[in-house]
């Protein structure tokens, strides 16, 4: 099994610049996650879905928007692309959101906007 | 509000235990989770515990859990080079309909030959 496949692993953009990071799992979980990773914040997360057609915010929404219009793939825009959002940033699934299934990640996205 | 603790880094000899900690601040947490996560990847789950464990093994791995005092601490028994990673603890949240995680900055573990 592939797991949870993230593209691209890098990308530099430029400021006001938009892209999708793309997101797929092939384990048929429920619940899908957008984290960014930074030095001394840990991870932080973005966006999250407890299944297809269904998305909520998380702790640092703001200048991100996901869909999920099906269960494998959990697309992450970035609409205006800002120096802030320079990060690593990573997917996560899971079986539903019954406690101990953990979750699996992807490899990340590693993101440089100038 | 909920919160997460770990130390930043901790370094010991190759063959020799390793032992990290965490702190919680949050009681209601069912599951409590160490996650690994190598240079360059992402973060993989090496073990959990249900919060009506005090301890559980795993190989190389022992979770201990004394939960009057919101501690956590993941003990790997004869450490190697390959375990050099951050180890992330992570409390399972109970938010209503909605499952949160809240997460450690995470531990940098140097093994050293």
């Amino acid at each position: 099994n592939a797991g949870v496949t993230q593209t691209p692993k890098f990308q530099v953009l430029k400021t006001g610049q938009s892209m999708t990071l793309q997101c797929a799992q092939d384990m048929n979980h429920e619940y899908m996650s957008w984290y960014r990773q930074d030095p001394g914040m840990g991870l932080r997360l973005i966006h999250y879905s407890v299944g297809a057609g269904i998305t909520d915010q998380g702790e640092v929404p703001n200048g991100y928007n996901v869909s999920r219009s099906t269960t494998e793939d959990f697309p992450l825009r970035l609409l205006s692309a800002a120096p802030s959002q320079t990060s690593v940033y990573f997917c996560a699934s899971s079986w539903g959101q019954g406690r101990g299934y953990g979750y699996t990640f992807g490899s990340g996205t590693r993101l440089t906007v100038v | 509000g909920e919160d997460v603790e770990q130390s930043l880094f901790l370094s010991v000899r190759e063959g020799d235990s390793s032992v990290i900690n965490c702190t919680y601040t949050d009681s209601s947490s069912t599951y409590l989770y160490w996650y690994k996560q190598e240079p360059g990847a992402g973060l993989q789950l090496l073990t959990y515990i249900f919060s009506n464990m005090d301890m559980k093994q795993d190989q190389r791995l022992t979770v201990l859990l004394n939960k009057k005092d919101k501690h956590l601490s993941l003990r790997i028994a004869d450490t190697q080079t390959g375990d050099s990673a951050i180890y992330f603890c992570a409390g399972d949240l109970n938010a209503g309909n909605n499952r949160k995680l809240i997460w450690g900055l995470g531990t940098s573990l140097a093994v050293n030959p």
